[in-house]
């Protein structure tokens, strides 16, 4: 029972290169969320989906991409690496939102370093 | 704006003891108030949750207690112990309506620190 997969779990990368972290969950969920966590910042969504074809952005879109091809992946694209990205990002999914909220289970995280 | 606003930063807490960290949020709206828990190198994990038509609820040694007239909400951890050293979020949803998407707005988090 795999979860939600994020790769790579660990990445350093120059100002102004390009990357996709992957995420992936095998649960079936509708609902698709990216997060980045700063210390002592909490977790601020990037962006969202709430199912193939449908995204949405979160409270700190800029500098991310996204795509929702199936139901099961969806990546996040950063397309011009600044040190300002450097965080630990979560991949997260879930069955229903709101009155309807069920749990949200998020991946082991992304550590990224922009240097 | 920050939705849900959670205190203390950071906690210690002797084993045997309570900890007790506290969330307040604006939005009436909100209808779903869930903890996370989360150890060092992984992702948060749900722990425990809360609908605002009850004032407390318990599983194990860890309760929310929800006071909805003044918007706060608050995890107790009885009994603490060491392996309860972990960051806590409280983070609270609403269900939208239309295109928009209700997605849980997270709190800052409390670092606890159990000793033993």
């Amino acid at each position: 029972n795999a979860g939600v997969t994020q790769t790579p779990k660990f990445r350093i990368l120059k100002i102004g290169q390009s990357m996709t972290l992957q995420c992936a969950q095998d649960m079936n969920h509708n609902y698709m969320y990216w997060y980045r966590q700063d210390p002592g910042m909490g977790l601020k969504l990037i962006y969202y989906s709430v199912g193939a074809g449908i995204t949405d952005k979160g409270e700190v879109p800029n500098g991310y991409n996204v795509s929702r091809s199936t139901t099961e992946d969806f990546p996040l694209r950063l397309e011009l690496a600044a040190p300002s990205q450097t965080s630990v990002y979560f991949c997260a999914s879930s069955y229903g939102t709101g009155i309807m909220n069920t749990e949200a289970f998020f991946g082991q995280g992304t550590r990224l370093t922009v240097v | 704006q920050q939705q849900v606003k959670q205190s203390p930063q950071s906690l210690i807490v002797q084993k045997g003891g309570i900890s007790i960290i506290n969330c307040a949020y604006e939005n009436t709206a909100f209808d779903y108030f869930p903890w996370y828990q989360q150890f060092p190198g992984k992702g948060p994990a749900l722990l425990i949750a809360i609908r605002p038509d009850v004032s407390e609820k318990k599983e194990g040694r860890f309760t929310i207690s929800f006071n909805k007239s003044a918007k706060q909400f608050s995890l107790h951890i009885m009994d603490s112990q060491p392996g309860d050293s972990a960051t806590y979020f409280c983070a609270a949803s609403k269900a939208d309506r239309g295109s928009t998407l209700g997605r849980l707005y997270f709190g800052r988090g409390t670092q606890l620190t159990v000793w033993p």
